[in-house]
């Protein structure tokens, strides 16, 4: 069954406490991306990366960092430099440059106590 | 920057009636307009795009047209039903330049039966 997974679904952290979320993907996509949606926005883009070792900062970095070491996984991890984190966090990939159409996991709620 | 700007922000319609979203663009090189619909608490999935060499595209019940002399695009639901209800958002890209997308902020589509 391919797709993109993402975990935890909810995840609960205090101030002050660095968190990594989870993405994983079995379609064989050369690209992953990572975006914020807060409640009534858009989708805003805060990290994404072409190849394996390679990743670029998105409208939205600061706070955040990445690592992609496996073509399957693009973990993230927000930082207590993060002002507002609190979120729902949502992965995807895609094969550019052929299609433009990216593929979403199911995304994590994080929610900053 | 980069822009895509999407109204209404909330609709509602009877069932069987059509609904219309619209999005404007600002990069005059964008040439890849998708559109995704989100159900809530889920992750964003594709329902129909359209590449910049074409002015419009159907699939069964949506429909999607684009102006590029206008760097407008909308959406189409003819004979909406309950299910249709979610958040919809439209996106453009380059998509021969890594598969950035921007988001539009989204419409919250109510289907009443």
């Amino acid at each position: 069954d391919g797709g993109i997974t993402q975990s935890p679904k909810y995840l609960f952290r205090k101030e002050g406490q660095n968190v990594t979320l989870s993405c994983e993907q079995n379609l064989n996509h050369d690209a992953m991306y990572w975006y914020r949606q807060d409640p009534g926005q858009g989708l805003r883009l805060i990290y994404y990366s072409q190849i394996v070792n390679d990743f670029q900062k998105g409208d939205i970095a600061e706070g955040y960092s990445v690592s992609r070491e496996k073509k399957e996984s693009f973990p993230l991890t927000v930082t207590s430099a993060q002002k507002n984190p609190t979120a729902f966090y949502l992965c995807a990939s895609s094969i550019p440059p052929r299609s433009g159409e990216q593929f979403f996991g199911p995304g994590t709620r994080l929610t900053v106590l | 920057g980069e822009n895509v700007e999407q109204h209404p922000s909330t609709l509602s319609v009877q069932e069987g009636d059509s609904a219309v979203i619209k999005c404007t663009y600002s990069d005059s090189a964008s040439n890849y307009f998708p559109w995704y619909k989100q159900e809530l608490g889920k992750g964003p999935q594709l329902i129909i795009d359209i590449r910049s060499n074409v002015g419009e595209k159907k699939d069964q019940r949506i429909a999607v047209t684009l102006n590029k002399t206008a760097k407008h695009f909308s959406l189409h639901i003819t004979e909406t039903q309950p299910e249709d209800s979610a958040v919809y958002f439209c996106a453009a890209s380059r998509y021969n330049q890594g598969g950035k997308l921007i988001f539009g902020q989204g419409t919250e589509l109510s289907v009443k039966p």
